[in-house]
């Protein structure tokens, strides 16, 4: 299956600094991404979807200048924590669709699991 | 707006007894239904999906029924193995879109 991978897998980083994050479908071209945050034994939180070449559509509730998204290509999205604060510490995980296939299955990176201090 | 509801959120089962997962969904243009097993600190992955079209679909121990006119599906584990045990999410998405509701998942325990 199609695969997508994310980067850093883990980040620990201090209160006030930004934290970028990279969603990158490998071996398929994918103009919207979806980007999740999960607390421990928790669901997942939809926090925005990724649009190529345009603006990310933020959920309600999720603040879209501390969580900037930037879909620059058809194989890549980031998302910046922005002055990252202990409270933001949480699982991120990124996902995909092969828009090119027939099948609706998301694929999801492995996640990145980010510590604020 | 859409939303999907799962339950139990706790589910414990001895091993080799069947397990079962329930879905209601809210938005009635949803028609495709996958549900997703991650086990602790790993991605979701997709273990079985169903279309609207469609009322059952198996695969080895693992099936999924729909009830499009109640907006309800399940998920059956049948024989389970201490291995099954992870969280599981249903979701549901309207094709026409592109947005995946989640299920808030079940914690399934499998005692050997």
């Amino acid at each position: 299956g199609a695969v997508v991978s994310q980067h850093p897998s883990w980040v620990i980083c201090k209160s006030g600094t930004s934290v970028k994050i990279e969603c990158r479908s490998l071996d398929f071209q994918a103009t919207t991404m979806f980007w999740y945050r999960q607390f421990p034994k928790k669901s997942l939180m939809l926090m925005a979807t990724s649009n190529e070449g345009s603006k990310a559509t933020y959920e309600q509730g999720v603040e879209k200048d501390k969580f900037l998204i930037n879909h620059a290509s058809l194989t890549l999205s980031t998302l910046t924590v922005t002055s990252a604060h202990p409270e933001d510490s949480s699982f991120y995980i990124c996902s995909a669709r092969d828009e090119g296939s027939a099948v609706y299955e998301q694929y999801f990176g492995p996640g990145t699991r980010l510590t604020v201090t | 707006g859409e939303n999907v509801e799962q339950h139990p959120s706790t589910l414990s089962v001895q091993e080799g007894d069947s397990a079962v997962i329930k879905c209601t969904y809210s938005d009635s243009a949803s028609n495709y239904f996958p549900w997703y097993k991650q086990e602790l600190g790993k991605r979701p992955q997709l273990i079985i999906d169903i279309r609207s079209n469609v009322g059952e679909k198996k695969d080895q121990r693992i099936a999924v029924t729909l009830n499009k006119t109640a907006k309800h599906f399940s998920l059956h584990i049948t024989e389970t193995q201490p291995e099954d045990s992870a969280v599981y999410f249903c979701a549901a998405l309207n094709t026409g879109g592109f947005k995946t509701i989640f299920g808030a998942g079940t914690r399934l325990f499998v005692k050997a």
